[in-house]
This record gives structure tokens, sequence and C-alpha cells, in this order.
């Protein structure tokens, strides 16, 4: 029984290029949410997605960062334009409606 | 807004001695639920354990259990017989219900080191 799967596990960017880091749940799950953690903090909430909906958006940054759970495919978390301050770990947790499991996390660093 | 505050940046134990990382919270919901995480070094973050704002017994789970004092809206965190390899940051989170959404707020995190 997979967990939650997240890749690339490390990237690195250069200031201006795209970033995409995939996340695929846990078999059954339909509800993914998105979370990015700076250097010495702890998680802040990004967004929540079902399946084909964005259904809280209230901690994302109100440009260059979008995201999407298709029907079929992986969560797909898009960065354009990095900057320096994208460095950081991006995790994923998916749930069937209550606990939230969590993914390795994506280390994003920007040079 | 709800928050979560850990005032113990950093903590050290004995092996095998047990601790407790304070956590309180602030909400005004009647309905809400608290969790632990633990993050190793290697980075990913590991469930410990969970308390629901209507659950009347302290959660337990094997070494861990959550002191949880609703009037004082705390859910201290209890390791009892601390290893090594509970080395290690902690956060503790509440999860926020809005209209369909679960997301999970966090606190800072307290840095658990034990020693031999």
């Amino acid at each position: 029984n997979a967990g939650v799967m997240q890749n690339p596990r490390h990237l690195v960017r250069r200031r201006g290029q795209e970033a995409r880091l995939r996340c695929s749940p846990m078999k059954g799950h339909s509800h993914v949410y998105w979370y990015r953690q700076l250097p010495e903090e702890g998680l802040k909430f990004m967004v929540y997605l079902q399946k084909e909906n964005i259904i809280d958006e209230s901690g994302m940054p109100k440009e260059r960062f979008s995201a999407e759970f298709p029907k079929e495919g992986p969560s797909i978390l898009r960065i354009q334009q990095v900057v320096r301050g994208d460095s950081a770990a991006y995790f994923c947790a998916s749930s069937d409606g209550d606990e939230q499991y969590f993914g390795p996390g994506t280390r994003l660093t920007v040079t | 807004a709800q928050k979560i505050t850990q005032t113990q940046p950093g903590m050290f134990v004995q092996e095998k001695e047990a601790v407790t990382l304070d956590c309180t919270y602030d909400t005004s919901d009647q309905s809400y639920g608290l969790f632990w995480y633990k993050q190793p070094s290697s980075g990913e973050m590991i469930f410990l354990i969970y308390q629901g704002s209507y659950d009347e017994q302290n959660a337990t789970e094997g070494r861990y259990s959550l002191n949880f004092q609703k009037a004082r809206k705390s859910a201290n965190l209890v390791i009892s017989a601390s290893q090594l390899g509970d080395s290690a940051m902690y956060f503790c989170a509440m999860r926020e219900v809005f209209d369909s959404s679960y997301k999970l707020i966090f606190g800072s995190g307290t840095r658990l080191l034990v020693r031999p």
C-alpha cells in the first residue's frame, strides 16, 4: 500500500525558471493539500484540491503560483519565474476526508 | 484567526526519561482537531497522535500521549521513555474546518535532543 509520493525530491532552478512539483496521493484518496516550509519554520498551508476542483487557495501567493489536480494523474504545484524566496520544502498531504498523510516533500533550491 | 503556539524552540532530555512538549492553541470553534507530527533530520513529516475537541479521554499512542486541557487551550505532547531516535523537530497542528476545507495550522516547532 504505497504512501503519498512526491517528485522530484530535490529540485534546483535558476531565478526566472519554472518549477513543477508533483504529488500522487495514496490510493483511494481524492483530497490533496499543499504546504510550504521555509527554513527553520513550521509548515504553512497553501492550497486544498479535490479532483478537478480547487476548494481552498487562501494560502497561495497571488502571483506566479498555481495548482491543479486533474481527473487522471498527479496533483501539480507550479511556480513560475521562481525567485530566491521560493526556496523551501514543499509538502503535499493526501486525505480521505479525515487524517492527512504527508509525502516526503520536495526541496526546491533557487540559485 | 486560529493560532498555534509552541514556546520551546529547543529541549533536551536524558535517554529513558519522559519529556513534555508544550502547545497552546487559540480558536473560537467548538469542533476542532489537534495533531502532533515528528520531523526527523531526513525531513519527512510523521504523524504521531490526534485529539478531537470532543474526546473526553486523552489520546495515547504507544509512548506518546497528549495532555489535553480544553479550558486552558493546551495540548501538550508527552513522550515517555525517550529514545535516541526521538531526536527531531516536533510540530503541533490544529485542523481548521472552514467551508469544506480541513487545512492544518502548524506551530513553529520544538527541536528535541535526546542525550545518551
